[in-house]
């Protein structure tokens, strides 16, 4: 069971890149890597995926070294309405099912 | 539209009761989720449904009870609600099993008292 390990909370002004990272040591070859995004009150929502390399899209982008046992993800120019709690996920599919292991999240703030 | 709702958004109810959360899903996905949400923010899947069929129980109390008429749909019931009951609720679906983007509802918080 792939376990992710990820700073509790950070802080940050608005206009900087945010890079919070994640630790996955025990990720599966099969796994991929999934972040998602929780405002207080709603249900998450979905980032970015990605399972080597780097992926970008308008929101964001994701950086996975060579040996997978970690990721970054970047928040280009924070604005305070990134202020949230961010996930990381490593792909859990026992059987066949998805699985969706959320962790602790990292609560980020941004500041003017 | 919204993509997965839920209903009721609160719920607040005594000990003991019984309760029902729908959850409703138009995106044509074929795997439904229950996920609950303590107070100290922490997400736990509670069961996975794919095709109407259960594929995942997370050592849920039987007290609570997934049902699943059809693939757009999947509600929650819950016998003798108890006070560690309280949390909030998220419903979620997604298209197929695997490492795929999960949509979520706005949450169920439940109040038992």
């Amino acid at each position: 069971l792939a376990k992710t390990t990820q700073p509790i909370s950070m802080d940050s002004y608005e206009g900087q890149e945010v890079n919070i990272t994640c630790s996955h040591n025990n990720i599966a070859t099969n796994d991929y890597i999934t972040w998602y995004q929780q405002f207080p009150s709603q249900g998450p929502r979905f980032i970015i995926q990605g399972y080597k390399t780097k992926v970008t899209n308008e929101v964001a982008s994701l950086f996975i070294p060579a040996d997978r046992k970690s990721s970054t993800l970047s928040l280009p120019r924070v604005s305070l309405s990134d202020t949230a709690v961010y996930y990381c996920l490593v792909g859990d599919s026992p059987g066949g099912g998805n699985k969706l292991t959320f962790g602790t999240g990292t609560q980020l703030k941004v500041e003017l | 539209d919204t993509a997965v709702s839920q209903t009721p958004k609160y719920l607040v109810t005594q000990m003991g009761n019984d309760k029902s959360i729908k959850c409703e899903q138009n995106l044509g996905h074929d795997t439904m989720y229950w996920y609950k949400q303590d107070s100290k923010k922490f997400l736990k899947i509670m069961f996975s449904y794919n095709n109407k069929e259960l594929i995942i129980n997370e050592t849920v109390p039987n007290r609570f009870s997934p049902k699943s008429p059809d693939k757009a749909h999947l509600n929650l019931h819950i016998n003798s609600l108890e006070l560690g009951d309280s949390a909030v609720y998220f419903c979620a679906s997604s298209h197929g099993q695997v490492n795929t983007e999960a949509f979520f509802g706005q949450g169920t918080r439940l109040t038992v008292v």
